[in-house]
């Protein structure tokens, strides 16, 4: 069963860049697709984007002049890197497998925004 | 707002049948397959149907779910307490280009 888990600062002051890796075990990431959803505090869920081997991404047209996704293979990681952040950006960030969708899902990470 | 419409709450006590509804247009659920997720308070969304009505292996088929035309529905047979969450429906929107979620519903089991 894939598990999936994501890691980085928890604390991202304001204009500066919020980088985040998800480990995936039990998959090899080379074989799927992989996204990244978050959630604000008392908000609904949105999708960032998904990317395949960082060769293929798609991003949320809202996100993506701010976005990039990226892989490492021999990590087995993935990672996100949003752009000049703004308290709006203050979020639980999930990582997950993309099948037509998000299937398994990371645990979360709640990454605030602020100086 | 979301382009996919839930009812921000449902309810049923334990034994009952409760579906959730999730309306949109044909640029999502009309022309692309529709997931949902059950979410509880601080921990991570679980996948519950993929691809309109497939079930995950692990998940009870108490949960089902169907689309028709541009709305989809979530069915929860032999309610128990544990069901008590938040339902999302989520799929791909042609117009907007992107991935949109629900509002999402919460359940209470009485």
């Amino acid at each position: 069963q894939v598990q999936l888990q994501e890691s980085g600062p928890g604390l991202v002051k304001p204009s500066e860049t919020l980088s985040l890796t998800c480990t995936v075990s039990g998959d090899s990431i080379s074989s799927y697709y992989w996204s990244w959803i978050r959630q604000p505090p008392g908000k609904g869920l949105e999708w960032i984007g998904y990317t395949y081997n960082s060769a293929i991404s798609r991003y949320n047209p809202s996100l993506q002049s701010r976005v990039t996704l990226s892989v490492d293979t021999s990590k087995n990681q993935f990672s996100l890197k949003l752009r000049s952040v703004t308290a709006a950006d203050t979020a639980v960030y999930y990582c997950a497998r993309w099948d037509g969708g998000p299937t398994n899902w990371g645990q979360g990470t709640l990454v605030t925004v602020s100086s | 707002q979301s382009v996919l419409t839930q009812p921000p709450s449902a309810s049923g006590t334990p034994g009952q049948r409760v579906t959730i509804s999730c309306s949109g247009s044909r640029s999502n659920i009309g022309g692309n397959f529709v997931y949902w997720y059950q979410k509880f308070p601080g921990t991570a969304p679980k996948l519950l149907i993929y691809r309109n009505n497939q079930r995950p292996s692990g998940v009870p088929d108490r949960f089902s779910g169907s689309k028709s035309g541009t709305s989809a529905s979530l069915a929860m047979s032999g309610l128990r307490s544990e069901d008590e969450a938040d339902y999302y429906c989520a799929t791909w929107d042609d117009s907007l280009h992107n991935w949109v979620f629900g509002g999402g519903t919460k359940l209470t089991v009485l």
